[in-house]
């Protein structure tokens, strides 16, 4: 399978306790987004890398989120003290080089927070 | 106000109407739009993009009208398989993409 994959898919921890999630771009893709989608609404910018820089973080992320992309490949999405407002659908997409702007999207990692 | 608007919906409609949803977006500058379609319990997929010139794939129509900023997508010959939420994003000029909160279409036999 040569799409964008996602791990675990689904995690139900504890509140205050830590999680992290992986996500496996499409090989030759060097932009990586993470998003948050809660029911009814639509994905909700966190955070993009292009290869290994993270060049932008939304402002509405808490200290308590943080992302990796170590060598430009897989990327990961750390939350720390996890709140159940955490609670959401946590999804990765990546997008090829320059001139080509589709997203393409994982199956998303779904967290509850109990 | 919402960096990207769309109306909620949902629009019920019976299969072979014609339906046209619209996305109001607020940062004059920003330069791409896209309309993603996103099934229940699913990933969003890439629909079509928008250009000022209009773009056509089939049945969908998509538009952009920037002195209004406003972003239309029309649904000519709706079938069974169009029922989804379609999402409206906006490229920025920097690397952050908006997505609206979603159109949900449930068509009908």
């Amino acid at each position: 399978d040569t799409g964008v994959s996602q791990n675990p898919r689904h995690k139900i921890t504890k509140r205050g306790q830590n999680v992290t999630f992986r996500c496996d771009p499409i090989s030759e893709h060097n932009r990586l987004y993470w998003y948050r989608q809660t029911l009814g609404q639509g994905p909700e910018f966190l955070t993009y890398f292009q290869n290994e820089a993270q060049l932008e973080k939304s402002r509405l992320l808490s200290d308590r989120f943080s992302a990796e992309r170590p060598k430009g490949s897989f990327s990961t999405l750390e939350i720390q003290r996890t709140e159940q407002g955490d609670s959401a659908m946590y999804l990765c997409a990546s997008r090829g080089g320059a001139g080509t702007n589709e997203q393409f999207f994982g199956p998303g990692t779904r967290l509850t927070v109990l | 106000r919402k960096e990207v608007e769309q109306d909620p919906g949902p629009f019920n409609v019976p299969e072979g109407a014609t339906v046209a949803f619209n996305c109001t977006y607020s940062n004059s500058a920003s330069q791409s739009f896209f309309w993603y379609r996103q099934d229940c319990r699913k990933e969003p997929k890439l629909l079509m993009s928008v250009y000022s010139s209009g773009n056509e794939d089939g049945r969908f129509t998509a538009q952009l009208n920037r002195a209004s900023q406003y972003i239309s997508l029309l649904i000519r010959d709706s079938k069974l398989s169009d029922s989804a939420t379609y999402l409206c994003v906006e490229h920025t000029g920097g690397f952050k993409t908006i997505f609206g909160a979603g159109t949900r279409l449930f068509v009908k036999a």
